[in-house]
């Protein structure tokens, strides 16, 4: 099962920071926090990771909170082509099936004009 | 171009026949994966493959099979025995076991 916990949908306004959530309050030390997205009918679009410390790269910006038992996604300047689900998963870095990307049902996030 | 290429992208069977969709990559990725997803669900996890000529299940194996005889290949067969096969599948790969994965766009098999 997945060890995180996501709003089923969230709405944003074309050209807003859209700000998404995540929930994982039994993340053990040594487990990563994964974000990845998935366009209607592709295949998910890898965005970004992190550990403990807050991460940013040309896509998006991730902060973990200092007990790390939740998140927040951030696509600073959202636009029509950000519709799409969130992914946000936890991930082991050990071996065999616990290091899977195990997903959940995601956050669909509606970008409008 | 370097990728994941998933072919073909849509694929109908009848019911009773085996069928086997193609994943190729040329990233030189070690861990390769199948995932299965049936409409309004998150993926699952079918098989993985950490290194060549090794494989394990994941989740949801019980009806189908794969092989890793070369690095770049992958290749899963949905069996007769697998009860709805009908759904979308993702195949992804990774520079190792604990690296991001990367996906493939998938194939839609239809059976009838």
């Amino acid at each position: 099962d997945a060890k995180t916990t996501q709003p089923p949908s969230m709405d944003c306004a074309e050209g807003r920071a859209a700000n998404l959530p995540c929930n994982h309050s039994t993340i053990s030390g040594n487990e990563y926090v994964y974000w990845y997205r998935q366009i209607h009918s592709q295949g998910p679009q890898y965005i970004i990771h992190g550990l403990k410390n807050n991460e940013t790269n040309e896509m998006a910006s991730l902060i973990i909170t200092e007990d790390r038992k939740s998140s927040t996604l951030i696509l600073p300047h959202a636009t029509l082509r950000d519709t799409a689900v969130y992914y946000c998963i936890v991930r082991g870095n050990y071996g065999g099936s616990q290091g899977n990307l195990i997903f959940g049902k995601g956050t669909k996030l509606s970008v409008k004009p | 171009d370097g990728g994941i290429t998933q072919s073909p992208k849509y694929l109908f069977r009848k019911e009773g026949q085996n069928v086997t969709l193609s994943c190729e990559q040329n990233l030189n990725h070690d861990a390769m994966y199948w995932y299965r997803q049936d409409p309004g669900q998150g993926l699952r996890l079918i098989y993985y493959s950490q290194i060549v000529n090794d494989f394990q299940k994941g989740d949801i194996a019980e009806g189908y099979s794969v092989s890793r005889e070369k690095k770049e290949s992958f290749p899963l067969t949905v069996t007769s025995a697998q009860k709805n096969p009908t759904a979308f599948y993702l195949c992804a790969s990774s520079k190792a076991w604990n690296t991001e994965a990367f996906f493939g766009q998938g194939t839609r098999l239809t059976v009838v």
